[in-house]
């Protein structure tokens, strides 16, 4: 199975803050990498696909990048509604895997 | 608009088993290959199994830690898609979410359904 491995597991930053989230596979997956925004009780939100492709509807502030084993998310400018919790996905092979998650914290 | 609704959750004891269902409407569900995904109380996303379409046989995929105990199918006459869960243990209480990516670009999930797998 491939691992992928995300950090930080929390983060703590303050609106208008540049944010980065690392996503690491245990082996290469291309670019088949989706990443994921959930709010408390809420279904996740799928910002970015194919590692860098931003969603339709999605804030362009949002932007994902890397590919084979190494994935970064990027938020360029924090707002107050993007204090959720983030995951990455990688559909290259079964079972597909999640990352452990990152909880972004207001500071 | 694409809509998915699970149901069938609730409490049920270890050892027993439950159905879950997702309803779809709003797009060709008989074209599209079908995910559950779950997550456990505070923890983090797991997802659990695919359901190809039939084209491709309605061929299944499952996480090791679900394989053999769980059995995902469909009914494309009725737009639904089912999770049967068996010999459950107290780990697989979770929210449990039907999910379907439609094209490269549109990923849709339902709003979940709780299962509590408790004595």
């Amino acid at each position: 199975d491939i691992q992928m491995t995300q950090s930080p597991p929390s983060l703590s930053a303050s609106v208008g803050d540049r944010v980065t989230i690392t996503c690491r596979a245990s082996q290469g997956i291309r670019n088949d990498l989706g990443w994921y925004q959930q709010k408390p009780g809420k279904a996740p939100k799928r910002l970015i696909y194919a590692a860098s492709s931003l969603q339709s509807g999605v804030p362009s502030r949002f932007s994902g990048s890397g590919s084979g084993t190494e994935f970064a998310l990027t938020i360029s400018s924090l707002q107050p509604e993007d204090f959720a919790t983030y995951y990455c996905l990688q559909h290259n092979s079964y079972p597909y895997t999640f990352g452990q998650g990152t909880k972004l914290e207001t500071k | 608009e694409v809509q998915l609704v699970e149901s069938g959750g609730g409490l049920v004891q270890p050892g027993g088993s439950l159905r879950l269902s997702c309803a779809a409407s709003g797009f060709t569900f008989s074209d599209h290959y079908m995910d559950w995904v779950r997550q456990a109380p505070g923890k983090g996303l797991e997802w659990v199994g695919r359901t190809r379409n039939r084209a491709a046989g309605y061929s299944t995929e499952y996480a090791a830690s679900v394989k053999g105990r769980f059995s995902i199918s469909r009914d494309d006459s009725k737009n639904s898609l089912y999770l049967q869960m068996s010999s459950l243990k107290t780990e697989d209480t979770a929210v449990y979410y039907c999910c379907v990516k439609i094209g490269l670009t549109n990923d849709y999930w339902g709003q979940g359904t709780l299962v509590t797998v408790s004595s």
